[in-house]
């Protein structure tokens, strides 16, 4: 079975914390996203990687940055966590073309409060 | 910008009926869809998709129907058990965009035992 496995389940930090989230997957996969879901918004792409050292913008990048140095490891961080970015903090990870067929694996989620 | 609305945030049916959950889209670009179910603290798992050259796609209970002119897709459920009861995600992408996937706002099923 696909393994996307995110290191913590619950966050809480203060306004202006410098934060880490850390997601790993143990497919090989190439791609690799980062989502955030709130209600009545659904799930909003924030980054996205398709190989070592790459990665691409998505829908609502601002305040945040990630990371990819290993293929399995994506980390989001959030620079200077501010109260908006309260949120459920999803990973994802594919190999290019399998995601309409379904096979886009997710992370049991982070949930992130910034007091 | 959404590109994939699911308008109904919420829905509840009685055990054994029929659930139907929609999902409009704006962008005719779009040539996959998908749905995927969430339990709380859970991920999204996959449940079913169609693709835009097909207008219906069955796997047992389920069955997802897409009406192209319409930019219109639903999901059926039948007959509805109380372990559906999740958020139903309806989702959309194209082959060229690498695997990006768009998704609509959730819609909460609740089936009623």
């Amino acid at each position: 079975d696909v393994k996307v496995t995110q290191s913590s389940r619950y966050l809480v930090k203060r306004t202006g914390e410098k934060v880490f989230l850390e997601c790993v997957q143990d497919m090989d996969h190439e791609n690799m996203f980062w989502y955030r879901q709130d209600p009545g918004l659904g799930l909003r792409l924030i980054y996205f990687s398709y190989d070592v050292k790459m990665k691409e913008k998505g829908d609502i990048p601002e305040g945040y940055s990630v990371s990819r140095e290993k293929k399995e490891r994506f980390s989001l961080i959030l620079e200077s966590a501010s109260t908006n970015q309260t949120s459920m903090y999803l990973c994802a990870s594919s190999t290019p073309g399998t995601v309409i067929t379904g096979e886009l694996f997710f992370g049991e989620g982070s949930r992130l409060t910034v007091l | 910008d959404q590109q994939v609305k699911q308008n109904s945030p919420s829905l509840s049916v009685q055990e054994g009926r029929i659930s139907i959950l929609n999902c409009d889209y704006t962008n005719s670009m779009f040539d996959y869809f998908l749905w995927y179910k969430k339990y709380p603290a859970e991920g999204p798992t996959f449940l079913i998709s169609i693709s835009s050259i097909k207008d219906k796609n069955e796997d047992g209970r389920f069955t997802v129907f897409l009406n192209k002119s319409a930019k219109h897709l639903s999901l059926h459920i039948v007959p509805s058990q109380p372990g559906d009861s999740a958020v139903y995600f309806c989702a959309a992408t194209t082959t060229s965009n690498t695997g990006k996937l768009i998704f609509g706002q959730g819609t909460t099923l609740q089936v009623k035992p």
